[in-house]
């Protein structure tokens, strides 16, 4: 099983900040790793495929890179309504597994 | 648009059994490879099986194998989770995800909350 290990766990940003959060794989996955943000009490939503491609209707301030065994996700100008948990994804190979995820709050 | 509509969690016991529903709607159903993803309480996000646009292949989580089953009718746009022998580690949301062959997760439900508690 391929684990996939954010960083950090938890993250206090001012708006307009520039967040960063890493993804580091057990093995290499290529560029078959996904993001994805839930806000408290809905479902996730895709950000981020194959690791740099932009998803349509996501914010331009989202942005993904990497490849192999290590992935960043980076929001550009953190807005409050970015206050979220963060989960990567990967479908290099099964089981399908993400990452313990990254809680972003707005000071 | 594409929606995705779980039902048929609740309340039971440690050893009982609950099927989970999923209406699709919104696209071709029969398309697609579909997956069901848990989270406890205050948890993140874990896989728990796929199935293919056909039925022709599942797979599942190690912590599910042998007690959940995975199916779908595209007849009636609805993909189904059997569980049995359930445990109170089940305890979570069940969401039902789109997903393309070795892809991401790009629609999602709401979920529907399933408690494995005496």
């Amino acid at each position: 099983e391929i684990v996939l290990t954010q960083s950090p766990d938890f993250q206090s940003v001012t708006p307009k900040e520039k967040v960063t959060i890493t993804c580091r794989a057990s093995q290499s996955i290529g560029s078959s790793l996904h993001w994805y943000q839930q806000k408290p009490d809905q479902s996730p939503k895709l950000l981020i495929k194959y690791a740099s491609q932009s998803i349509s209707g996501v914010p331009s301030r989202f942005s993904g890179s990497g490849s192999g065994t290590d992935f960043t996700l980076t929001i550009n100008s953190l807005e409050a309504e970015d206050a979220a948990a963060y989960y990567c994804h990967q479908s290099s190979s099964l089981p399908w597994t993400f990452g313990q995820g990254t809680k972003v709050e707005i000071k | 648009q594409v929606q995705l509509v779980e039902s048929g969690g609740g309340l039971v016991k440690p050893g009982g059994s609950l099927r989970l529903s999923c209406a699709a709607s919104g696209f071709t159903f029969s398309d697609y490879y579909m997956s069901w993803i848990r989270q406890a309480p205050g948890k993140g996000l874990e896989w728990v099986s796929y199935i293919s646009s056909s039925s022709s292949y599942t797979n599942y989580a190690d912590s599910v194998k042998g007690r959940f089953t995975i199916s779908r009718d595209n007849a009636k746009n609805s993909l189904y989770l059997q569980m049995n022998s359930l445990r109170a580690e089940d305890t979570a949301v069940y969401y039902c995800a789109r997903e393309g062959v070795w892809a991401p997760f790009d629609y999602w439900g709401q979920g529907t909350l399933v408690t494995v508690s005496s």
